[in-house]
């Protein structure tokens, strides 16, 4: 089973529409949590922190249910360029350089 | 232009040859990372440094792979007799020391072993 699990997708949604991807993690001592967005052969790039409050961007809101290790991300109100892939990651404290990825969900936004 | 680097971009290799790829971080991040990425997965973690330390090295990380980072400044990737397997795309990252702090990625060095 992997650290990071998310569902591959491909979420093909209309422009507007609300989607939400989900992640799950295998371990307790996690600390640190994450969205990261890649294009299509791109580097990643930091979408949001996840706290565990939940925590809202605009369009984009991030959960976190440390009970069911659990992450999710909510896009509301769609656009073409959400179309990426997003990535769930997750940093343990005890080993803070490591950042342990998902394989990503892949979105495409279509008009 | 003030992010991290990387070069060569691409690099095409026979099996068997040696490789060198070099990261340029951000000039104030201590810390700096090596991923390896294939298509389809996310970005696995090779190995990382605070400064010139090497803190933790990824079981990826076979005896073929070395990395250095002699001042605390840029470093280097290197893979001896590559293997098909290796073919990927190598990404460095860096960052400010904490779990919390954003790891700012480099555009990657894709490596294609034939």
């Amino acid at each position: 089973r992997k650290e990071v699990e998310q569902d591959p997708g491909p979420f093909n949604v209309p422009e507007g529409a609300t989607v939400a991807f989900n992640c799950t993690y295998s371990n307790s001592a996690s600390q640190s949590f994450f969205w990261y967005r890649q294009d299509c052969r791109k580097e990643p790039k930091l979408l949001m922190s996840v706290y565990s409050s939940g925590n809202e961007d605009g369009r984009f809101t991030a959960q976190l249910n440390r009970a069911s290790q659990y992450i999710s991300l909510l896009i509301r109100d769609s656009k073409l360029s959400d179309s990426a892939t997003y990535l769930c990651v997750v940093r343990v404290r005890t080993n803070a350089g490591k950042s342990t990825f998902g394989d990503g969900t892949t979105l495409t936004v279509k008009p | 232009d003030t992010g991290v680097s990387q070069d060569p971009r691409h690099k095409i290799t026979k099996r068997g040859q040696n490789v060198t790829f070099r990261c340029d971080p951000i000039s104030e991040h201590n810390r700096l990372y090596w991923y390896r990425q294939t298509l389809g997965q996310g970005p696995e973690f090779l190995t990382y440094f605070q400064n010139e330390a090497q803190l933790e090295k990824s079981r990826l990380l076979s005896d073929r792979f070395s990395a250095e980072r002699p001042k605390g400044s840029f470093s280097t990737l290197e893979i001896q007799r590559t293997e098909q397997g290796d073919s990927a795309m190598y990404l460095c990252a860096s960052s400010l020391e904490s779990s919390s702090y954003e790891q700012y990625f480099g555009p990657g060095t894709r490596l294609t072993v034939t």
